[in-house]
């Protein structure tokens, strides 16, 4: 069965520097989104993107965040400055290919960011 | 967004049936129930949804009650692999995301 794919599993970096997190969604999917979870909290959403551009994004996703599908299979999100804060569990999810409407998420199992 | 109340945590016995239980009266005609599973260390897992009728999959079972107003998540048969947070979601018809409330925690006891 095809899967979500996020690289890397875990990823440690100091406060001020920007970090790229990685997902490859499922090939024929056409909606991407970023979620987060910080420790022993609930999942957070973060953004979605259809289309080449941002469809909605909440009130986390300040301009330190940015999100690009670089080329056909790619998913990214940019956090520019992190900042301690910003530790988490970043979940990527694709769905829905042409014509499916209100198909399920498929969530990778996340990259661990720990911001020291 | 419409919310949905669930019981914090539950238990059940290895291989006894467990029915998750959610309320969700504010639910408006366009809204589809939608239920995720959250293993250890894991990202969530889109298990069942549906809209008026039970739905049956081969995870789980989706009862629905006739006013909308609540419905259960039927694991026929738990297993220690069922142990995992689990999610009730309202879903627009029109909606693109999928929003995380605290869930229930379950417990499988060998």
């Amino acid at each position: 069965e095809p899967e979500v794919t996020q690289t890397p599993s875990h990823q440690v970096t100091q406060m001020g520097q920007e970090v790229i997190l990685r997902c490859v969604p499922i090939s024929n999917h056409l909606y991407f989104y970023w979620y987060r979870q910080i420790l022993g909290q609930k999942v957070e959403f973060l953004v979605s993107f259809y289309n080449n551009e941002i469809s909605e994004k909440s009130e986390i996703f300040d301009d330190q965040f940015s999100v690009e599908r670089p080329d056909g299979s790619n998913f990214t999100l940019k956090i520019r400055s992190t900042k301690l804060e910003d530790s988490a569990m970043y979940f990527c999810a694709s769905r829905g290919g042409r014509g499916e409407y209100n198909s399920p998420l498929h969530f990778g199992n996340g990259t661990r960011l720990t911001v020291t | 967004d419409a919310k949905t109340t669930q019981p914090n945590s539950m238990e059940s016995n290895e291989e006894e049936p467990v029915h998750l239980p959610c309320n969700h009266s504010t639910i408006s005609g366009t809204d589809y129930i939608h239920w995720y599973r959250q293993l250890p260390s894991q990202g969530p897992e889109y298990v069942i949804h549906g809209l008026t009728s039970n739905v049956n999959n081969r995870m789980a079972s989706l009862a629905i009650a006739e006013d909308r107003k609540s419905s259960t998540l039927i694991l026929h048969r738990a297993t220690l692999r069922d142990a995992a947070v689990y999610y009730c979601i309202l879903r627009d018809v029109l909606d693109d995301k999928v929003i995380f409330g605290p869930g229930t925690s379950l417990s499988v006891i060998p």
